[in-house]
């Protein structure tokens, strides 16, 4: 049981490039978040996931892109990398119940530079 | 809006001391509040949370924090910390209380610990 996993661990990119961050999780959980974490700004969420197939905006969703094809897959896109978009990338899951009752798990981030 | 701040950027404590590390809160109702911590390179992980009942709550590691609704804070306490507990942490508020409500997290608190 890995729990959440995130793929890679480290990037760096040129402005205008693009590329996929890949979140797995093997706990057959509902809901799947991505977060980026900047200095001083604590986590802020990009887009998250109530279930295969569905997608919705959170705080900060300009310039990314989500899909989740899969249950157990949550990918994370940048069309055309920006250097504001330098960030440390969490993913979270948390099974189907209230925020209550429930717990998010998160992942051990991915850190992107852009250049 | 729901909002957290936490005003305290880094903390240094001796080890072995007593910790307390301040939250407050901004919400219409009856929060949903957590409590976070992030260790070096790592992602989150729930140390404790609140939703209602016995306003001290008991979490992981040794530590607890307690709920005064009258000064909107949610404070993180342990009473003598260890050098292990060298982190971040992260206070947070759910925006709801549904499945579907968000969590909100604060700016975060660095905690160093003095040998």
């Amino acid at each position: 049981n890995a729990g959440v996993t995130q793929t890679p661990k480290f990037r760096v990119l040129k402005t205008g490039q693009s590329m996929t961050l890949l979140c797995a999780q093997d706990m057959n959980h509902e809901y799947m978040y991505w977060y980026r974490q900047d200095p001083g700004m604590g986590l802020r969420l990009i887009h998250y996931s109530v279930g295969e197939g569905t997608t919705a905006k959170g705080e900060v969703p300009d310039g990314y892109n989500v899909s989740r094809l899969k249950k157990q897959n949550f990918l994370l896109g940048l069309e055309s990398a920006a250097p504001s978009q330098t960030s440390v990338y969490f993913c979270a899951s948390k099974s189907q119940g209230g925020v209550s009752t429930d717990t998010q798990y998160f992942g051990p981030g991915t850190r992107l530079t852009v250049l | 809006a729901q909002s957290v701040t936490q005003p305290d950027i880094h903390i240094t404590v001796s080890e072995g001391a007593s910790l307390e590390l301040r939250c407050n809160y901004s919400y219409g109702a009856t929060p949903y509040l957590f409590w976070y911590v992030q260790s070096p390179g790592q992602g989150l992980q729930l140390l404790l949370k609140y939703f209602s009942g016995d306003t001290l709550v008991q979490g992981i590691k040794g530590f607890e924090a307690e709920f005064k609704r009258s000064q909107s804070s949610f404070n993180l306490r342990k009473p003598s910390v260890h050098w292990s507990d060298a982190a971040e942490y992260f206070c947070a508020v759910a925006t709801g209380y549904s499945s579907a409500s968000k969590i909100i997290f604060g700016s975060g608190t660095r905690l160093s610990i003095r040998p």
